[in-house]
C-alpha cells in the first residue's frame, strides 16, 4: 500500500508568480484536501475535492485553486504568489466524509 | 465554523499520563472531533477520532463531555518519542466540508 506523496519537496518562487503542487493519493482513498501550515502553525484548511469537484473551502482567495483526476490525484495551483504564501503545503487523502486523513510529507514553498 | 484552543504547550516525564484539552465552544451537531500527531517536517498523523462520550484505540483514549464543547486527548504512559506537536481538529460534514485545525500543543517527554 502506498502513502500520499507529494512534490516537489522543496521550492523557491518570486512574488507574483505561479506556482503548481501535486499529491498522490493513498490506494484507495477518493478525497483530497489541502492545508496550509505556516512556520509555528497549525494547518489551515485550503480546500477538498471528492470526484474531481470541490466540495469544500477554508477562508482562502480565488487565486488558490485546484484540481483532482481521475485517478484521484490531485494539484494545487497558486497564482499571484505573495510573500506570505511561503509555508508547508500539506495534502492528505481518505475516504469521502470526516474519516481518518493521511497526510502526506508536504512541499515546503519559499516565496523571495 | 467552530474555532478550537489549545494549551500551548506542555511537559510531562517518562511513564506519566498526559491529558490535553481543546476547547470548541461552537461545534456543531454534524462535527467530529480527530486528535492528530506532527513531528517536525512531517505531515501530522492520525491518533484518535470520536463524536461523543468515550473512544479508546492502542495509543491514546478520546473523552467528550456531554456538551461536546470540549475533549480531552489522554495518552498513557508516555515516553521520549511522544514529543511532537498534537492537534485537534473540528471537522464539518453537513453538505460542503470545512476542517478547522486548533493552534496546537507542543508536548515535551522528559526522561
Amino acid at each position: 500500500e502506498t502513502g500520499v506523496t507529494q512534490s516537489p519537496t522543496h521550492l523557491i518562487k518570486t512574488r507574483g508568480q505561479q506556482v503548481t503542487l501535486r499529491c498522490s493519493s493513498q490506494s484507495g482513498h477518493n478525497t483530497v484536501s489541502w492545508y496550509q501550515q505556516a512556520l509555528g502553525q497549525g494547518p489551515q484548511f485550503i480546500f477538498q475535492y471528492y470526484r474531481e469537484e470541490e466540495n469544500g473551502r477554508g477562508n482562502f482567495p480565488p487565486r488558490f485553486s485546484g484540481l483532482q483526476f481521475p485517478n484521484y490525484s490531485s494539484e494545487l495551483n497558486v497564482n499571484a504568489l505573495e510573500l506570505d504564501d511561503s509555508a508547508l503545503y500539506l495534502c492528505a487523502s481518505s475516504l469521502q466524509g470526516f474519516y481518518e486523513q493521511y497526510f502526506g510529507p508536504g512541499t515546503r514553498l519559499t516565496v523571495t | 465554523l467552530a474555532k478550537t484552543t489549545q494549551p500551548i504547550s506542555m511537559d510531562s516525564y517518562e511513564g506519566q499520563e498526559v491529558n490535553i484539552t481543546c476547547s470548541h465552544n461552537n461545534i456543531a451537531t454534524n462535527d467530529y472531533i480527530t486528535w492528530y500527531q506532527q513531528f517536525p517536517s512531517q505531515g501530522p498523523r492520525f491518533i484518535i477520532q470520536g463524536y461523543k462520550t468515550k473512544v479508546t484505540n492502542e495509543v491514546a483514549s478520546l473523552f467528550i463531555p456531554a456538551d461536546r464543547k470540549s475533549s480531552t486527548l489522554s495518552l498513557p504512559r508516555v515516553s521520549l518519542s511522544d514529543t511532537a506537536v498534537y492537534y485537534c481538529l473540528v471537522g464539518e460534514t453537513s453538505g460542503t466540508y470545512k476542517y478547522i485545525f486548533g493552534t496546537g500543543t507542543r508536548l515535551k517527554v522528559l526522561a
